[in-house]
């Protein structure tokens, strides 16, 4: 039963251009999250999501920053018009286990490099 | 708002010692999980150990085991014969709807 996985594992980007994060959960999982850890920190809660649905927002920025999870196919953190300070490891994390308790597994990240 | 302060930013430990990691929360709810993370210097966050509010007794697995004070809502990592492998970040966490993660505690094993 392979993990949750993300890729790319490394993504560069250049001012103002767009970073697509792509995340599968493990077999069976319909609950994702994103976090995001800038260096020497720990990881900061973004966005919690079911198949189609966006539960719970609450960490990520207003502007810029957009998620989906579709009915088929990965979940997807994307990044507009990308900034320095959004250089950071993005991890994706899924779950079994509706809302509540349910222990979260971590994909192995994405380092997004913004030049 | 729920948040999770570990106050050790590092430690160090002597290989086949033992050490423990503090973490304390805060939180006005009674039903509720914690959890602690690994970080090698992969960057992958490995679960080391996982502790329900409502059980009492603590958890362990292997080498690894918690303490869990509940009225004081301190949730420390007790890692025993300490080995080489064990060096990385340990990333205390609370959960009750989404998941709160503590700044850190980078565990340096010296041979």
């Amino acid at each position: 039963n392979a993990g949750v996985m993300q890729n790319p594992r490394h993504l560069v980007r250049r001012r103002g251009q767009e970073a697509r994060l792509r995340c599968s959960p493990m077999k069976g999982h319909s609950h994702v999250y994103w976090y995001r850890q800038l260096p020497e920190e720990g990881l900061k809660f973004m966005v919690y999501l079911q198949k189609e649905n966006i539960i719970d927002e609450s960490g990520m920025p207003k502007e810029r920053f957009s998620a989906e999870f579709p009915k088929e196919g990965p979940s997807i953190l994307r990044i507009q018009q990308v900034v320095r300070g959004d250089s950071a490891a993005y991890f994706c994390a899924s779950s079994p286990e509706p809302g509540q308790g349910g222990t979260q597994y971590f994909g192995p990240g994405t380092r997004l490099l913004v030049l | 708002a729920q948040t999770v302060t570990q106050s050790q930013p590092e430690m160090s430990v002597q290989e086949a010692e033992t050490v423990t990691l503090s973490c304390t929360y805060d939180t006005s709810e009674s039903d509720y999980y914690l959890f602690w993370y690994k970080q090698p210097p992969s960057r992958q966050m490995i679960l080391v150990i996982r502790q329900e509010a409502y059980k009492q007794q603590n958890a362990t697995e292997n080498r690894f085991s918690v303490n869990f004070q509940k009225a004081a809502k301190s949730f420390s990592l007790k890692i025993s014969d300490s080995q080489l492998g064990d060096a990385a970040m340990y990333f205390c966490a609370y959960r009750e709807n989404d998941m709160r993660f503590g700044a850190g505690t980078r565990l340096t094993v010296k041979p």
